[in-house]
């Protein structure tokens, strides 16, 4: 079973639609949780960034984290024709040592649609 | 334009040879990782390193090394090359070692091997 499950879509959507993606995880250590997107032929682009549970919004997109489900969603408002990309999921785990290592989600295909 | 620069894009190689990647990060930051993508693993940790010095380790094969120059560049090695090491290999570079620090991509590089 791999630590971090992302449903690995595609989704379909219409220009318009609210989105929402969500990675679910097994390891209560992680502490720190992003979203980073990525479109075809180009690396991941860091979109959101939280700490322990809670939410955070930023223009168009929300993220939120559910310690106790161990469970993280993004929203994206008013999504766009442009937002057609690869969303992944990524968290790192508080250690004793250094080291900032990211687990990462599998992504989700979203296409939106004019 | 995350900042962060690799190259070269593309390198198509065959079995049994020997390619370098490298990767010069963010202005000011000083840690570097590695990571690849394949289509049925998503992105794997390979290595870190801070300021020259490795930090951690992940899945990273024997055949695989990498280091850090003086002038905080990277490098990644990989040798004895196989059918299944064909795979986007991703840089990323945070400004500090310590978990939880937001990492920032590059665009890749694709090798293939023949």
């Amino acid at each position: 079973q791999k630590e971090v499950e992302q449903d690995p879509g595609p989704l379909s959507v219409p220009e318009g639609a609210i989105v929402s993606l969500n990675c679910t995880y097994s390891n209560s250590a992680f502490q720190y949780f992003m979203w980073y997107r990525q479109y075809s032929r180009k690396g991941p682009e860091l979109l959101m960034y939280t700490y322990s549970s809670g939410n955070k919004e930023d223009g168009r997109f929300t993220a939120q984290v559910d310690k106790s489900s161990k469970y993280i969603s993004l929203f994206i408002r008013d999504s766009q024709p442009s937002d057609s990309a690869t969303y992944l999921c990524a968290m790192s785990q508080i250690n004793t040592g250094t080291a900032s290592k990211l687990t990462f989600g599998t992504g989700t295909r979203l296409q939106v649609t004019l | 334009d995350s900042g962060v620069t690799q190259t070269p894009k593309h390198l198509i190689t065959a079995t049994g040879q020997r390619v370098t990647l490298r990767c010069s990060p963010r202005s000011g930051d000083l840690s570097v990782y590695w990571y690849q993508q394949s289509l049925d693993q998503g992105l794997q940790f390979l290595i870190q390193y801070y300021n020259g010095e490795e930090r951690a380790k992940g899945n990273i094969l024997e055949r695989f090394s990498a280091q850090q120059f003086p002038d905080l560049h990277s490098e990644l090695n990989l040798s004895s090359l196989e059918l299944g090491d064909s795979a986007l290999y991703f840089c990323a570079s945070s400004v500090g070692s310590r978990e939880g620090q937001p990492q920032h991509f590059g665009d890749g590089t694709r090798l293939s091997i023949l």
